[in-house]
């Protein structure tokens, strides 16, 4: 079935650097743009990054750019993102999220469980 | 611009609950709605997209509109269940190629 699963959450110092993926399967992952979407402890959802289909396209929520990259390798079906100079304000759970059409179109049609991330010293 | 909703709201089984997204700039009518059922512990889900386009499998109970003249998106639960206890998110398009979410609404079927 349709599924993403992240990983690669976990305890990070602040200033220092976590790299991210997520696993995709049961579609045609090298046809659809990708998100990145976080969740801190108790808050919202929050946007982070999205990467067209052939990765030729990212835009970056102003929160992050600069020290986030998002990236993908679509033979081996994986998004990335990439994350440096992190701090107390990075703790989420990390989502990454399948756009339905295009970058922006029709939402964000298949999610996956999240990962955590705790930027602690 | 930003997306306002209610922190919570509660309802009885088998009654309507509204749970309403007021953008703060511009028109809601300018870029689609998409509403998000979050369940604890779980990823979103998609309930409604564009407006009021619900994916398949999604119960038609739930329903989305706008209102030009609230400037506001609306998610409309009705016969409500107490599986639909959770958190909604609201989501829309900046024009800017950025996402903007609404803060979420905790939905209490008590």
């Amino acid at each position: 079935q349709v599924q993403l699963v992240e990983s690669g959450g976990g305890v990070v110092q602040p200033g220092k650097s976590l790299r991210l993926s997520c696993g995709a399967s049961g579609f045609i992952f090298s046809s659809f743009g990708m998100h990145w979407v976080r969740q801190a402890p108790g808050k919202g959802l929050e946007w982070l990054t999205v990467i067209s289909y052939d990765g030729s396209n990212k835009y970056y929520a102003d929160s992050v750019k600069g020290r986030f990259t998002i990236s993908r390798d679509n033979p081996k079906n994986t998004l990335i993102l990439q994350m440096s100079s992190l701090s107390a304000e990075d703790t989420a759970i990390y989502y990454c999220a399948k756009a339905s059409v295009g970058l922006w179109g029709g939402g964000l049609d298949v999610w996956g469980q999240g990962t955590t991330v705790t930027v602690s010293s | 611009f930003m997306l306002t909703q209610p922190h919570s709201v509660s309802e009885s089984p088998g009654k309507t609950v509204k749970i309403s997204c007021i953008r703060s700039s511009g028109s809601i009518a300018s870029n689609f709605v998409q509403w998000y059922q979050q369940r604890p512990g779980s990823g979103p889900i998609i309930v409604v997209h564009e407006n009021n386009q619900r994916p398949s499998g999604v119960p038609d109970r739930f329903s989305g509109s706008i209102d030009r003249s609230s400037n506001s998106a609306s998610l409309t639960i009705s016969g409500l269940k107490t599986e639909d206890e959770a958190d909604y998110h609201c989501q829309s398009y900046d024009g800017s190629n950025h996402w903007v979410f609404g803060g979420g609404t905790k939905l209490t079927v008590l």
